[in-house]
């Protein structure tokens, strides 16, 4: 099983529209879970942490399930500047020095 | 506002051929890293650096790879003798003491012919 494997995408969705993206984690005693986001040919930037009882910034609300191991995404009312690769991200250690376990990234496109 | 930098952009080499790769952190930052991506695949963790040691690394981190920071503001990942599959986007990213987030520098891609 993959460390850390997202929807395979892509999504194409027109403007205005909501898209959800899901991510599965194996390994349990994963401390960190994050959303970044990529555009082509560029490095990744933190979108929002994700915490277990669920954030929201603005249009994007991230949920975490600990017992399922699964992360969500969600994206209301999508511009076309959310067009990107969404990256799943999860760090397996406690404390400060934290690696990242990246999935593949689902593509969304969204269209005028 | 403070951000990680990285040069080469672009470093074209022959195989078997030894390159580094540069990258200064923000300045107060503490804990270091190095990931790569290969051309279409997921970004991969290859080491992090704290207090002037490898924290932790990968099993693609072999002896064919080192990091440095030789000054307190350079950080540096050599590959000693180049192989095909190391072509891939380099990316070195930085982190405080108490933020989650790591700050990325706008990655270096390395081509090896």
């Amino acid at each position: 099983r993959k460390e850390v494997e997202q929807d395979p995408g892509p999504f194409n969705v027109p403007e205005g529209a909501t898209v959800a993206f899901n991510c599965t984690y194996s390994n349990s005693a994963s401390q960190s879970f994050f959303w970044y986001r990529q555009d082509c040919r560029k490095e990744p930037k933190l979108l929002m942490s994700v915490y277990s009882s669920g954030n929201e910034d603005g249009r994007f609300t991230a949920q975490l399930n600990r017992a399922s191991q699964y992360i969500s995404l969600l994206i209301r009312d999508s511009k076309l500047s959310d067009s990107a690769t969404y990256l799943c991200v999860v760090s397996p250690n406690a404390g400060n020095n934290r690696k990242l376990i990246w999935g593949l990234g689902t593509s969304l496109a969204v269209n005028p | 506002e403070p951000e990680v930098t990285q040069t080469p952009s672009h470093q074209v080499t022959q195989m078997g051929q030894e390159v580094i790769l540069r990258c200064v952190p923000i300045s107060n930052h503490l804990y270091f890293y190095w990931y790569r991506q290969i051309l279409g695949q997921k970004v991969e963790f290859l080491v992090s650096f704290y207090n002037n040691e490898i924290s932790e690394k990968s099993e693609i981190f072999d002896d064919q790879f080192s990091v440095e920071r030789p000054d307190g503001s350079n950080f540096t990942l050599k590959i000693r003798s180049t192989k095909l599959e190391d072509s891939a986007m380099y990316f070195c990213a930085s982190k405080s003491g108490q933020e989650h987030e790591q700050f990325f520098g706008p990655g270096t891609r390395l081509t090896v012919l």
